[in-house]
């Protein structure tokens, strides 16, 4: 079955770059979206088709897709920002998720 | 405004079956796909299976851990989504959202609240 492996944890300083990334096979060759879910919330999209942002999100989200990564880049990270993020794309007509990153805001 | 209400959840016991209902409001609903996400306690999400709408066929696709024990149905009438769950095991204990999905920009847009089933003897 398809997979995707995000990193566990991710540490960020205010202000500072956090990246992560998310792997599969052939993922480039698929749409890939982003979301992020903070303790006892619902998940929210912030990416979708690799590259966009939904009205609402801040700018400093951002997403790329090539290869085998996608990654989802915050610029200027805020302590709001701190919260699981996971990847998603699809295997034909199967959903699947990225293992999850968990972004902390030190 | 997209409001997405899940109901059903409690205590099962291995074996057992539930229905989940998931009622929705502020869309047109008989255009949406659909879909149920779950999450273990504590563990990431795991897409669990989708409905489009009838006008695009009104198919179903499921994940592997539980296709042949989930069933996804829609009533159009009543904007309600439902999962029906049989043959629980206790891996199938979560929190199980119910999500509409864009078709045409590959994304899960809307989600509601969640519904906790626990699965224990």
């Amino acid at each position: 079955s398809y997979e995707l492996t995000q990193p566990p944890s991710v540490s960020v300083s205010p202000g500072q770059t956090a990246s992560i990334t998310c792997s599969g096979d052939k993922l480039g060759d698929k749409y890939a979206s982003w979301y992020q879910q903070k303790p006892g919330q619902s998940p929210v999209l912030v990416i979708y088709q690799d590259n966009q942002r939904p009205s609402g999100i801040p700018e400093r989200f951002s997403g790329s897709n090539s290869g085998n990564t996608a990654t989802l880049t915050i610029s200027g990270t805020q302590a709001m920002d701190e919260a699981d993020y996971y990847c998603q794309a699809w295997d034909s007509s199967t959903g699947v998720f990225g293992t999850g990153t968990k972004v902390t805001v030190l | 405004e997209v409001q997405l209400v899940e109901s059903g959840g409690g205590l099962v016991k291995p074996g057992g079956s539930l229905r989940l209902s998931c009622a929705a409001s502020g869309f047109t609903f008989s255009n949406a796909w659909m879909t149920w996400v779950r999450q273990a306690p504590g563990k990431g999400l795991e897409w669990v299976g989708r409905i489009k709408s009838k006008i695009d066929g009104g198919t179903t696709d499921y994940a592997a851990p539980v296709k042949g024990r989930f069933a996804i149905a829609r009533d159009d009438s009543r904007s309600t989504l439902y999962l029906q769950m049989i043959s629980l095991k206790i891996e199938d204990t979560a929190m199980y959202y119910c999500v509409t999905y864009d078709k045409n920009r590959y994304y899960f847009d809307y989600w509601g609240q969640g519904t906790l089933v626990t699965v224990s003897s």
